[in-house]
């Protein structure tokens, strides 16, 4: 099984839709939880943290289930601008290094 | 707000050459990190080094591959002898203070991408 999986799309979406993906994680003894954003060829770029209690960050909404090992990410409204790959990220502990999920790719069209 | 940065951003270098790509972190953190990704392949952590020592390291960081930081600022990336393999973007990334297991995010530099002919 894979440390991290995600779906990798693609998700093609209207402007204005809502859209939701979802991550699994192997790991039960994974500490900290992470979206990231990665444009075409571009470095990640930290999106939010996901906490237990579920948190928002104006159009994104992030869910943890440590019971399923389950992560989720919830975009309204869509943007062109939020066009890009979208990486669950956790961390394994030790001195934290990342493990990437492979991704999924949104494209939002006019 | 303080970045990460990497130089170069793009490397070409023959095959069995050495190369070395550098970062700066950025200035008051104290954890530093090299991840790998390989063209539409997912990101790949190399190695991390905490108070100038490897604190872990990935099976891919073979003895081709050492970092060291060699004054205050910088932090480098050596592969001895090139492989056409290693043929990728490097990604440098560092988190501040918090302890070991800190829930800080890693800040990453905007990469250097790496070709080997």
């Amino acid at each position: 099984r894979k440390e991290v999986e995600q779906d990798p799309g693609p998700f093609n979406v209207p402007e204005g839709a809502t859209v939701a993906f979802n991550c699994t994680y192997s790991n039960s003894a994974s500490q900290s939880f992470f979206w990231y954003r990665q444009d075409c060829r571009k470095e990640p770029k930290l999106l939010m943290s996901v906490y237990s209690s579920g948190n928002e960050d104006g159009r994104f909404t992030a869910q943890l289930n440590r019971a399923s090992q389950y992560i989720s990410l919830l975009i309204r409204d869509s943007k062109l601008s939020d066009s890009a790959t979208y990486l669950c990220v956790v961390h394994s502990g030790g001195y934290n290094k990342l493990i990437f999920g492979a991704g999924t790719r949104l494209a939002v069209h006019p | 707000e303080p970045e990460v940065t990497q130089t170069p951003s793009h490397q070409v270098t023959q095959m069995g050459q050495e190369v070395i790509l550098r970062c700066v972190p950025i200035s008051n953190h104290l954890y530093f990190y090299w991840y790998r990704q390989i063209l539409g392949q997912k990101v790949e952590f190399l190695v991390s080094f905490y108070n100038n020592e490897i604190s872990e390291k990935s099976e891919i960081f073979d003895d081709q591959f050492s970092v060291e930081r060699p004054d205050g600022s910088n932090f480098t990336l050596k592969i001895r002898s090139t492989k056409l393999e290693d043929s990728a973007m490097y990604f440098c990334a560092s988190r501040g203070t918090g302890g070991r297991h800190s829930n800080q995010p890693q800040h990453f530099g905007d990469g250097t991408r790496l070709s080997i002919l």
